[in-house]
């Protein structure tokens, strides 16, 4: 299996703070990508693929970096509905593993 | 908008069988262009990817459930089903499906773009 690791595990930040978070993978997956937020009780929601790629309805505070092992996303101007937990994917082969999360935490 | 529910028993019984089926709102699951997926996260933990299966039955299994997992599909009800056997209590989690997208095109633009809202099993005596 491909091991994915975020870091940091979690972040304090406050609004209007710009959040970058990392993923890094045991080996080369060119772009093969996503990332998701996960709000509490709610499903994830995915934001972005194919490493850079923003979903439709994406606010476009929201970006994505990298390719091969290492990867980021970023926020630019955080928001109140953007605390919460993000999570990273590879998708390129079965099974498509996480990363262990990242918690956006208020300062 | 595309809708998938999870359903099933929220309580199963340590060496029992739990078992859960997705519906999925429209017939995408008899489509070659998708692959369906079951995902977990124990209580206050990350998400674990358990397996996924395409509209012709062919299934992919995580290796460390594959000794207790079925996923089938019935294509005739536009659903997806998981079974895991001899259950215990790290088998605890929410239990989410989802679509899997781009699996037939060459480009990296996979991703799960669909999810349920996710059906918490408890494993208890």
């Amino acid at each position: 299996d491909i091991q994915m690791t975020q870091s940091p595990s979690s972040v304090s930040a406050s609004v209007g703070d710009r959040v970058i978070i990392t993923c890094r993978a045991s080996r080369d997956i060119s772009s093969w990508l996503a990332w998701y937020q996960q709000r509490p009780g709610q499903a994830p929601n995915l934001l972005i693929s194919a490493a850079s790629r923003l979903q439709s309805g994406v606010p476009s505070r929201f970006s994505g970096s990298g390719s091969g092992t290492g990867f980021t996303l970023t926020i630019t101007s955080l928001q109140p509905e953007d605390f919460a937990a993000y999570y990273c994917q590879q998708t390129m082969t079965f099974p498509w593993t996480f990363g262990q999360g990242t918690r956006v935490e208020m300062k | 908008q595309l809708q998938l529910q999870e359903s099933g028993p929220g309580l199963v019984k340590p060496s029992e069988t739990l078992s859960l089926t997705c519906t999925v709102s429209d017939d995408s699951v008899s489509s070659s262009d998708y692959w369906w997926g079951w995902i977990r996260q124990p209580p206050g933990k990350g998400l674990e990817w358990i397996g996924s299966v395409w509209y012709s039955g062919k299934t992919y299994y995580s290796p460390s459930l594959q000794s207790r997992l079925t996923i089938l599909v019935d294509t005739s009800k536009s659903q997806f089903s998981l079974t895991l056997s001899s259950v215990s209590a790290a088998d605890t989690a929410v239990y989410y499906c989802a679509r899997l997208r781009g699996m037939t095109t060459a480009t990296p633009d996979r991703a799960a773009d669909f999810w349920g809202q996710g059906t918490l099993v408890t494993v208890s005596s």
